[in-house]
């Protein structure tokens, strides 16, 4: 079976820096992706790890560990704005062309002023 | 550029009663698609993924179907709704080039079976 585990709610205040932790099983790996969901909106892509090591787009950066099977996405510089759900999901092995992901449960995170 | 269409935005219908659901994606040739659907608060549930015209992969049986009768059109179906059909459907694309683990979201359509 596939499984993903992030947790389900984070908070934190204004211009800090918070963590967003992902563990996942799955039967074989391509790598690993990061959305963002505003309520009641469409997920937007955020990142996608393929290999182990950081990656950074502005204010986010994401990580993937392949040996411990867990990644992380960390925000800098939280803006009221950030509230809203991040999702990691996994691109499974056999996915192939498909581009097939395999979504955790979300996180909610709410910045507060 | 590309935009992918959903509609409706929301829905309305009584148990028992069909469905269908339409996407379509413009300024890409042979995507993959994918229907999704999120019950609240939760995650994403991969329901149907498409690689071609015809070509169907069903991840979660139900009472639910899916259709590609053009490269870039990805109808759901279902003849007859169950209360637990309700949820927020989202339409999904990618590039058909695979490489690629990005997906672009359509704004879903927010169904709601009494």
């Amino acid at each position: 079976g596939q499984s993903l585990e992030q947790p389900s709610e984070v908070t934190a205040v204004e211009g800090a820096i918070v963590q967003i932790n992902c563990t996942y099983q799955t039967s074989g790996f391509y790598g690993l992706s990061w959305y963002q969901q505003h309520d009641g909106g469409a997920p937007t892509f955020l990142s996608y790890n393929a290999l182990d090591g950081l990656e950074e787009t502005g204010r986010f950066s994401s990580f993937l560990s392949r040996s411990d099977s867990y990644g992380y996405l960390l925000l800098q510089e939280l803006q009221m704005k950030d509230s809203a759900s991040y999702f990691c999901a996994v691109s499974p092995g056999g996915a192939g062309n498909t581009g097939k992901l395999i979504f955790g449960q979300g996180t909610t995170l709410q910045v507060k002023p | 550029s590309q935009t992918i269409h959903q509609w409706p935005a929301t829905l309305v219908q009584p148990v028992g009663s069909p469905l269908s659901l339409e996407c379509t994606v413009e300024g890409t040739s042979n995507p993959n698609l994918y229907w999704y659907r999120q019950a609240a608060g939760r995650g994403l549930q991969l329901l149907f993924y498409s690689v071609g015209i015809g070509q169907i992969s069903s991840e979660v049986p139900q009472n639910l179907s899916a259709s590609r009768p053009q490269d870039r059109q990805f109808i759901l179906s279902s003849k007859k709704l169950l209360l637990s059909d309700s949820g927020f459907y989202l339409c999904a694309w990618s590039p058909g080039t695979g490489g690629t683990y990005e997906q672009y979201f359509g704004p879903g359509t927010r169904l709601t079976v009494t």
